[in-house]
């Protein structure tokens, strides 16, 4: 069992340049969720799929963000012409689909645009 | 809107003290509840989950919370802390739909 993987851990950008983080699931979890962490707060839900479907965004998923999961395995969060405010701790959690869906969280991708 | 509250951002225990964090839920149906320990630079670890069934629930760690409907309250315990046991707590919750709603966090300070 390895875990939840996320790449790259750290990611340091310029404000306007794109970047863009992957995650690779538990091999038999069916769902992947995207959360964003800021200093001091609890994690933040950003979207979740199903296979490859991408079934919620939150309103805090600005047109500047896509995340895709093509092949219902590993996904990708792209942010486009980063801002200052983008930087935070991208978190990636994956589960089966349950009633109660517990989350298994991988280590994050830390974000900081100068 | 349903909702999470973690009582008080920082705590501090000395080691071999009973450590308390508090966690309140406000929803008209009971939600899922879950305890989450963050180590700085890392991601999540769940410490313990409350679905149905026994309202006191043990986890990992010497970890245990219970539900209590009528305070709508969860909060986490440990009857004698370890300076291992400093980290951030976020207590969460899924109320009913499949996204997490994580409380703001509470910071646990060991003193030795």
């Amino acid at each position: 069992d390895t875990g939840v993987s996320q790449d790259p851990r750290h990611k340091i950008t310029k404000r306007g340049q794109n970047v863009t983080f992957r995650c690779d699931p538990i091999s038999e979890h069916n769902r992947l969720y995207w959360y964003r962490q800021t200093l001091g707060q609890g994690p933040e839900f950003l979207t979740y799929f199903q296979n490859e479907a991408q079934l919620e965004k939150s309103r805090l998923l600005s047109d500047r963000f896509s995340a895709e999961r093509p092949k219902g395995s590993f996904s990708t969060l792209e942010i486009q012409r980063t801002e200052q405010g983008d930087s935070a701790m991208y978190l990636c959690a994956s589960s089966i689909q349950s009633s109660y869906n517990e989350q298994f969280f991988g280590p994050g991708t830390r974000l900081t645009v100068l | 809107a349903q909702s999470v509250t973690q009582l008080g951002s920082h705590v501090s225990v000395s080691e071999g003290a009973l450590v308390l964090l508090r966690c309140n839920y406000s929803s008209s149906v009971p939600p899922y509840l879950f305890w989450y320990v963050q180590y700085p630079n890392q991601g999540l670890q769940l410490l313990l989950k409350y679905t149905t069934g026994a309202t006191l629930v043990k986890g990992i760690n010497g970890f245990e919370a219970e539900f209590k409907k009528s305070e709508t309250s969860f909060h986490l315990t440990k009857p004698s802390a370890h300076m291992s046991d400093a980290a951030e707590y976020f207590c969460a919750s899924v109320f009913g739909n499949e996204k997490l709603t994580f409380g703001t966090g509470t910071r646990l300070t060991i003193i030795p």
